[in-house]
């Protein structure tokens, strides 16, 4: 089965600063990738999936963006967080053929 | 787009069972899922429809039916660990959208 890395697994940054959480897949090859914001007590919001290298599909217009430089390596970004953007992001993989999605651990992000 | 629907919330009984229920609205379908989320953790994965009909592992049993978009999620003999966020989620044309999460609440 896959194992999905992500980190760092919480995260205090100040408005205005520069945001980079990194995804790694592990067991899989040309895993769909997915990107998702939880707000506390809320259902997930996809924000970007990716079919492949360099494919970015985005969701929600914002301020975050996201890429894919690897197989199995998703990055999402921002250059200038907002309070809005404090949440729990979760990066997820699956794979081509239609069976479940796995998560990584996740990311608590607090934007002060 | 998508338009999952879910209730939010629901209480019931250790002992008893629970059935939550799940419609969509989405362009296109390749399956529906069922996750688990416990509070401040990843969710895990609990059943997986693509064709009618009911889906039965252990305590959990899923059914669909693609024609009337709508999907449950059967808990028996709850458990107390139970208590979590389950949320229903649909696949189409390469997405993955979730619905907002039941939070089911067992009572002892």
């Amino acid at each position: 089965s896959q194992t999905i890395h992500q980190w760092p697994a919480t995260l205090v940054q100040p408005v205005g600063s520069p945001l980079s959480l990194e995804c790694t897949v592990e067991g899989t090859s040309n895993p769909n990738l997915y990107w998702y914001r939880q707000a506390a007590g809320r259902g997930l919001q996809l924000l970007f999936y990716s079919v492949g290298i360099g494919q970015i599909s985005s969701e929600v217009p914002q301020n975050l963006s996201a890429s894919r430089p690897q197989d199995r390596q998703f990055i999402l970004s921002s250059k200038k967080l907002l309070l809005s953007d404090s949440g729990f992001y979760l990066c997820a993989s699956k794979p081509p053929m239609n069976t479940e999605a796995f998560f990584g651990q996740g990311t608590r992000l607090t934007v002060v | 787009g998508q338009n999952i629907d879910q209730p939010t919330e629901m209480t019931a009984t250790e002992g008893a069972i629970v059935q939550i229920n799940c419609t969509y609205q989405t362009s296109g379908f390749n399956g529906l899922f069922w996750y688990q989320q416990h509070a401040g953790e990843a969710p895990t994965f609990l059943s997986y429809n693509v064709l009618d009909g009911l889906e039965e592992k252990g305590r959990f049993s899923s059914f669909l039916s693609r024609s009337k978009g709508y999907s449950y999620l059967l808990l028996k003999e709850l458990q107390m660990k139970d208590s979590a966020s389950y949320l229903c989620a649909v696949s189409n044309d390469y997405k993955l959208s979730f619905g907002a999460g039941t939070t089911v609440t067992v009572r002892a």
